[in-house]
């Protein structure tokens, strides 16, 4: 089990390139997140996808968009980067079972704009 | 506002020296409290997850406890190793299972 994998690991892009990251995970959860981290900020949730098929916004969507993929993947895509976008983003999933609601992440995409 | 606030943000140990971090949470309806670990260049590590007040988990050197307006980590005899950060999380989403975190303790054990 591989449980939660980013790619790339890392990327620098100059500002108005666009990118994907790609997540994936083999836990057959139905729930997968994105977040960015950022010094002093803590952890925020970009966009998630609560089931196959559907997706909505998080805390802060603008700049970003998702797609879906199957119930395995989950990418997020910057249309045209900017050097506020430049932080480690961290994609999740997570399952109910019985009482818990744990989520678990992946190892990060360091993503820096010049 | 739903909000996640973590105590001290720092803390420097000595090996075997007991603490307890803390995290205070303002959120309406608490559907879970998590926290995590998270070792530098890597994703956050799942711990515990608590849902009701007075309930307590354990994990080898860490305790963790719930009051219905913070959390404590309670971290006994660390060890080296233990050097980390450490964040809380809330649940806010209900169902979505959406979390919002708290900006971490960094935890540094020294020999």
């Amino acid at each position: 089990n591989a449980g939660v994998t980013q790619t790339p690991k890392f990327q620098v892009l100059k500002t108005g390139q666009s990118m994907t990251l790609q997540c994936a995970q083999d836990m057959n959860h139905n729930s997968m997140y994105w977040y960015r981290q950022d010094p002093g900020m803590g952890l925020r949730l970009i966009y998630y996808s609560a089931s196959e098929g559907t997706t909505d916004k998080g805390e802060v969507p603008n700049g970003y968009n998702v797609s879906r993929l199957n119930k395995r993947e989950f990418s997020l895509r910057l249309e045209s980067a900017a050097p506020s976008q430049t932080s480690v983003y961290f994609c999740a999933s997570s399952e109910r079972r019985q009482s818990t609601y744990e989520q678990y992440f992946g190892p990060g995409t360091r993503l820096t704009v010049t | 506002e739903d909000q996640v606030t973590q105590s001290p943000e720092a803390l420097r140990l000595q090996e075997g020296e007991s603490s307890s971090l803390n995290c205070s949470y303002t959120v309406s309806g608490l559907r879970g409290l998590f926290w995590y670990r998270q070792d530098p260049g890597k994703g956050p590590e799942f711990l515990f997850t608590l849902y009701s007040a007075g309930e307590e988990k354990e994990k080898e050197r860490l305790k963790a406890t719930l009051t219905k307006k913070e959390s404590f980590l309670h971290i006994t005899a660390p060890k080296p190793e233990d050097s980390a950060t450490y964040l809380c999380a809330v649940n806010y989403g209900g169902a979505t299972n959406k979390l919002i975190f708290g900006t971490g303790t960094l935890l540094a054990v020294q020999p």
